[in-house]
């Protein structure tokens, strides 16, 4: 079976700072890997993901993030945080071929002015 | 706007009953995905079909049950209900691989 952990449920940024989210998966097989993003209120949009084929992929919004096999890490990177990035990120794992998504338990991304 | 649909958008209801959440999906998509969003579970997935058949089974309680209909519109039925179901119900629809569009969800209360 396979799971992700997110580090941290609360991260505070500063606008144009850099925004990092953490994740870990574990997977007895090759994984695909997700960030998803959801407003408040709203459902959940996919930012990106990781299909075993570049390690460094690129998102909407700016965002992206690199599949590190050694590490068992998906990190969600934006170089200058936005005041409209405000909201929580999930990180989620699947075996390939098979999306069956198991969920992190979210990180919420406040960002100060 | 994702173009997934989801009634009601809130409910409330009280231990014992049954409740029906209706799901249409983006237009064009054939796989539907339900999900329960809860403070102490978070994002759990339920269950996907495809083109009207049972494609992936998740975390669902026997007390749960869906169905995808020919228009490709989706419910999920909640009976004998008990005060832990109460929660986001997200439906989600993709062409057939992630889950990558998401209605607003029905948040259901259990009094």
């Amino acid at each position: 079976a396979q799971s992700v952990t997110q580090l941290g449920s609360h991260v505070s940024v500063s606008e144009g700072a850099l925004v990092l989210l953490r994740c870990n998966y574990s997977s007895s097989v090759p994984p695909y890997l997700f960030w998803y993003v959801q407003y408040p209120n709203q459902g959940l949009q996919l930012l990106l993901k990781y299909t075993s084929a570049a390690t460094l992929v690129k998102g909407i919004n700016g965002f992206e993030a690199e599949f590190k096999k050694s590490e068992t890490s998906f990190h969600l990177t934006k170089p200058s945080a936005h005041m409209s990035d405000a909201a929580e990120y999930f990180c989620a794992v699947s075996e390939a071929n098979d999306y069956k998504l198991s969920f992190g338990a979210g990180t919420t991304v406040t960002v100060r002015a | 706007d994702s173009g997934v649909t989801q009634t009601p958008k809130h409910l409330i209801t009280a231990t014992g009953q049954r409740v029906t959440l209706r799901c249409s999906p983006r237009s064009g998509d054939l796989s539907v995905y339900w999900y329960q969003q809860s403070l102490d579970q978070g994002l759990q997935f339920l269950i996907q079909y495809y083109n009207g058949e049972e494609r992936a089974k998740g975390n669902i309680l026997e007390r749960f049950s869906a169905q995808q209909f020919p228009d490709l519109h989706s419910e999920l039925n909640l009976s004998s209900l008990e005060l832990g179901d109460s929660a986001l119900y997200f439906c989600a629809s993709s062409l057939g691989g992630e889950p990558l569009h998401f209605g607003n969800g029905t948040r259901l209360t259990v009094t």
